[in-house]
């Protein structure tokens, strides 16, 4: 079964930053497209960024653009989220998520808590 | 960037059917075979349900089914069971490489 674990989340003030990674195991992570996913607390779900299989695509929310930054490494089958400039509002579950064709994500990791205090 | 609009809540009893729509515009929703639906059980990660508009992933039920028609995509739920009890939402493929999900819908199995 597929799995991915995230990590990195944490408390952290407003204007820091945090480094999220997901950890992928159980499947060819290097041929598929990821994503990251990010629910507040009590809220709905929403969209942060994909990346595809080879770093060459590479898309924001608009909420994050200019201060998150997507990447992978394949060889280490990991995913990673940096965070910039957070702000009280990036305070969600972030989960990391893969893509299973044509943005439906098929497998979900069991995400990571990131706090920011204001 | 705006979301898919879902109603707040649904609700059935047992072994009844009941649907949640997802409205969106022609340039997500009407535009793409890109929507999916996700179950999310309190404290729990989302689970896909059905994408590309009608597919159910392996291990899915086929009490679920997913529709379409025109900007408004629909998942039915049919004998509903207790266990169907959670949040669900829509995504549809946006057009720009964006993602779009709805904000959600709790049902309640009465």
């Amino acid at each position: 079964e597929v799995q991915l674990v995230e990590s990195g989340g944490g408390l952290v003030k407003a204007g820091g930053s945090l480094r999220l990674s997901c950890a992928a195991s159980r499947f060819a992570f290097s041929t598929y497209n990821m994503n990251w996913v990010r629910q507040a607390p009590g809220k709905g779900l929403e969209w942060v960024s994909s990346i595809n299989s080879g770093s060459t695509y590479i898309y924001y929310a608009d909420s994050v653009k200019g201060r998150f930054t997507v990447s992978r490494d394949n060889a280490k089958n990991s995913l990673y989220l940096q965070m910039n400039s957070l702000r009280a509002e990036d305070t969600a579950v972030y989960y990391c998520a893969r893509d299973g064709s044509f943005y439906y994500l098929d497998y979900w990791g069991q995400g990571t808590l990131v706090t920011v205090s204001s | 960037q705006s979301a898919l609009t879902q109603p707040p809540s649904a609700s059935g009893s047992p072994g009844q059917s009941v649907t949640i729509s997802c409205t969106g515009t022609s340039s997500d929703v009407g535009g793409y075979n890109s929507v999916s639906w996700y179950q999310q059980h309190p404290d729990k990660a989302p689970k896909l349900m059905i994408y590309e508009v009608t597919k159910r992933p392996s291990g899915v039920p086929d009490r679920f089914s997913g529709s379409k028609s025109g900007n408004t995509a629909s998942l039915t739920v049919s004998g509903l069971q207790a266990e169907d009890e959670a949040d669900y939402y829509c995504s549809s493929y946006e057009g720009s490489n964006i993602l779009l999900f709805g904000g959600g819908t709790k049902l309640t199995v009465l």
